[in-house]
């Protein structure tokens, strides 16, 4: 079976600071990859997608992806975080037998203004 | 405006005592799912179904039923098999059930054992 590993649970920036955040996968074969964000109060929500081509998938908000197959990897990043980007961060991957995702742990990121 | 609407927002259960979440969708997609969320643990499927009355298991559906006898609607039931039904459950619905379709979520429930 897949799985999902987010290994930072919770992270604290200050304003204007770099984000990465890690997301490995342990399916072998061909992957579907996302990114969802859940802010205070609100429901979950996509923030970027992986499917095939340019491995470097921009999405919403200034946030971007790098998909590194060799790594198995997926690493969510932002080169400078607002107070507005506060908020829980998944990883989600499906192996493109249906639609069944397979989320991370998820990483709770906390912005100082 | 077209979403997900989970209800209630919190719900408390006597042991013993089955309990029945609701989702609702008004966006005319064929995909619904269930999710349980727990700390540190992500998100879980529990049930799916990708078409009316059709639905499939997933990881955690022991302890739990489904139904889809309408296209908007995918009713959750936390039986008393449930052992540990405390948690947070999320309602998705995606316009297919092919991998390329995103999910979109509602705003959860809030399962507690009194």
């Amino acid at each position: 079976a897949q799985s999902v590993s987010q290994h930072n649970h919770h992270v604290i920036l200050s304003e204007a600071a770099s984000l990465e955040l890690g997301c490995n996968y342990s399916y072998g074969g061909t992957v579907n990859l996302f990114w969802y964000v859940q802010y205070p109060g609100q429901h979950l929500q996509l923030l970027l997608k992986y499917f095939s081509g340019d491995p470097l998938v921009k999405g919403i908000k200034g946030f971007e992806a790098e998909f590194i197959k060799s790594k198995f990897s997926f690493n969510l990043r932002k080169p400078s975080v607002q107070w507005s980007d506060t908020a829980e961060y998944f990883c989600a991957v499906n192996n493109n037998a249906g639609n069944m995702l397979t989320f991370g742990g998820g990483t709770r990121l906390m912005v100082k203004p | 405006d077209g979403g997900i609407t989970q209800s209630p927002k919190y719900l408390f259960r006597k042991e013993g005592q089955n309990v029945t979440l609701s989702c609702e969708q008004n966006l005319n997609h064929d995909a619904m799912y269930w999710y349980r969320q727990d700390p540190g643990q992500g998100l879980r499927l529990i049930y799916y179904s990708q078409i009316v009355n059709d639905f499939q298991k997933g990881d955690i559906a022991e302890g739990y039923s489904v139904s889809r006898e309408k296209k908007e609607s995918f009713p959750l039931t936390v039986t008393s098999a449930q052992k540990n039904p405390t948690a947070f459950y999320l309602c998705a619905s995606s316009m297919t059930g092919e991998f390329n379709q995103p999910q979109h979520f509602g705003d959860g429930t809030r399962l507690s054992i009194l």
